[in-house]
């Protein structure tokens, strides 16, 4: 069991640039989020969605997108790439939706850097 | 606004003890978790304190005190390999996790 992946492990993007980040999870979690951890702050939360077929905004959503056709991938969208999405991006998982707090999984990272 | 506060960094030798606190202020409380976080990797799930008190995992212990707003992460018995980031998340109202900036925690020999 891979628990949660993320795609691709690094990348290095011209400002300007359309990027998607992938995040795929076998573990058939209901709730799937993307954070962006930044040096001197806590992880921040991008977008997320409770179940497939929903999505919400977090904290920090402009500038990015998701989607969640089915229960395994959810993945993050920039539209035009900016220097100041470069960070790293974590992809978590937890197995209940929304009212219930539950433990969240994360994937290994994606480290973005946008030139 | 929300806020969760950790000591930014901390140094401790092998084989002792280390506290790492944090404090919260934040709409609403559901639950508080700690992560430990090696560097270039994904944090991973430490402890989750509901109810005040203290919750013992072998080595590693938690503490929550609800009125007080604060909770301490207690780590016996220091090996090397402890050393990581220490987060600490709190659930809020909407059950969305607010996360601490992290303790970065330096084990010495």
């Amino acid at each position: 069991i891979a628990g949660i992946t993320q795609a691709p492990t690094s990348q290095i993007l011209a400002a300007g640039r359309r990027m998607t980040l992938r995040c795929t999870q076998d573990m058939r979690h209901n709730a799937m989020y993307w954070y962006r951890q930044d040096l001197g702050l806590g992880l921040r939360l991008i977008h997320y969605s409770n179940t497939a077929g929903t999505t919400g905004k977090g904290e920090v959503p402009d500038g990015y997108s998701v989607s969640r056709a089915n229960t395994d991938d959810f993945p993050l969208t920039l539209a035009s790439a900016v220097p100041s999405q470069t960070s790293v991006y974590f992809c978590a998982s937890s197995d209940s939706g929304r009212g219930e707090t539950d433990t969240q999984y994360f994937g290994p990272g994606t480290r973005l850097t946008v030139l | 606004g929300q806020n969760i506060d950790q000591p930014t960094e901390m140094t401790a030798t092998e084989g002792a003890i280390v506290q790492i606190n944090c404090t919260y202020q934040t709409s609403g409380f559901n639950g508080l978790f700690w992560y430990q976080q090696h560097a270039g990797e994904a944090p991973t799930f430490l402890s989750y304190n509901v109810l005040d008190g203290l919750e013992e995992k072998g080595r590693f212990s938690s503490f929550l005190s609800r009125s007080k707003g604060y909770s301490y992460l207690l780590l016996k018995e220091l090996q090397m390999k402890d050393s990581a980031s220490y987060l600490c998340a709190v659930s809020d109202s909407n059950y969305q996790l607010i996360w601490g900036a992290g303790t970065k925690l330096i084990i010495k020999p």
